[in-house]
């Protein structure tokens, strides 16, 4: 099966940018039966989804976030990643990555990492 | 966009207990309804969709239904493993939105 893991830095300053990088194993992000997303969770709140891609590079973001959001992925290195950029503390949340098919059922995900946006 | 309500937010149960997991959405989203188990620590893993529609290797204890915008998650007797949190998702209209979770809790 599918295995992606999130990897980054655990603190943001304010105002700064963060970055975040998924790596695929099992699986390619050239292939055309996936779509690769980004999802969070803020302390004590519920999952939002952040954006996606697909394989020609195609990008959806949430509505909410998408003035700050840039997802890009690597194919060389099988890997995917989020730029989130002017973060706050309400940015603050563990990160995950994920995969879905023809519909939007994230059917793997890696352990998440938290980002903490602190001075 | 879609809001999701879960209840209830905590549920004591003990190990062999039948439980019924609610999710509620605003406005209908047919039979495109999602739950996942999540164990802290761990990925989360998919459990049903299709509001009804068990993942790959899923045990039969686990089961899923409603349309609309009533849906219950049932276990029909819960194991050790089973103590986790589930969140529903929608995946009828975009932003696909996820519930706040359920905590499945020993008693």
């Amino acid at each position: 099966q599918v295995q992606l893991q999130e990897s980054g830095p655990g603190l943001v300053k304010p105002s700064e940018t963060l970055s975040l990088i998924c790596t695929v194993s099992r699986g390619s992000i050239s292939s055309s039966s996936h779509y690769w997303a980004w999802i969070r969770q803020p302390p004590g709140k519920g999952l939002e989804w952040i954006g996606s891609i697909n394989h020609s590079g195609s990008t959806y973001y949430n509505p909410s976030l998408q003035s700050r959001v840039s997802i890009s992925a690597d194919t060389s290195n099988n890997q995917f990643s989020l730029k989130l950029n002017s973060v706050t503390a309400a940015d603050t949340a563990v990160y995950y990555c994920a995969t879905y098919g023809d519909y939007f059922v994230f059917v793997y995900w890696g352990r998440g990492t938290l980002v903490t946006v602190s001075s | 966009e879609i809001v999701m309500t879960q209840s209830p937010g905590t549920l004591s149960v003990s190990p062999g207990e039948r439980v019924t997991l609610s999710c509620r959405t605003s406005q209908s989203v047919r039979t495109n309804l999602v739950w996942y188990q999540h164990i802290p620590g761990q990925a989360p893993r998919l459990l049903i969709y299709g509001a009804s529609t068990r993942a790959t290797g899923l045990p039969a204890r686990f089961s899923g239904s409603g349309s609309g915008t009533d849906f219950t998650l049932t276990i029909s007797s819960l194991q050790s493993e089973d103590f986790a949190v589930y969140y529903c998702q929608q995946d009828n209209s975009w932003p696909y939105t996820f519930g706040q979770g359920t905590k499945l809790e020993i008693k």
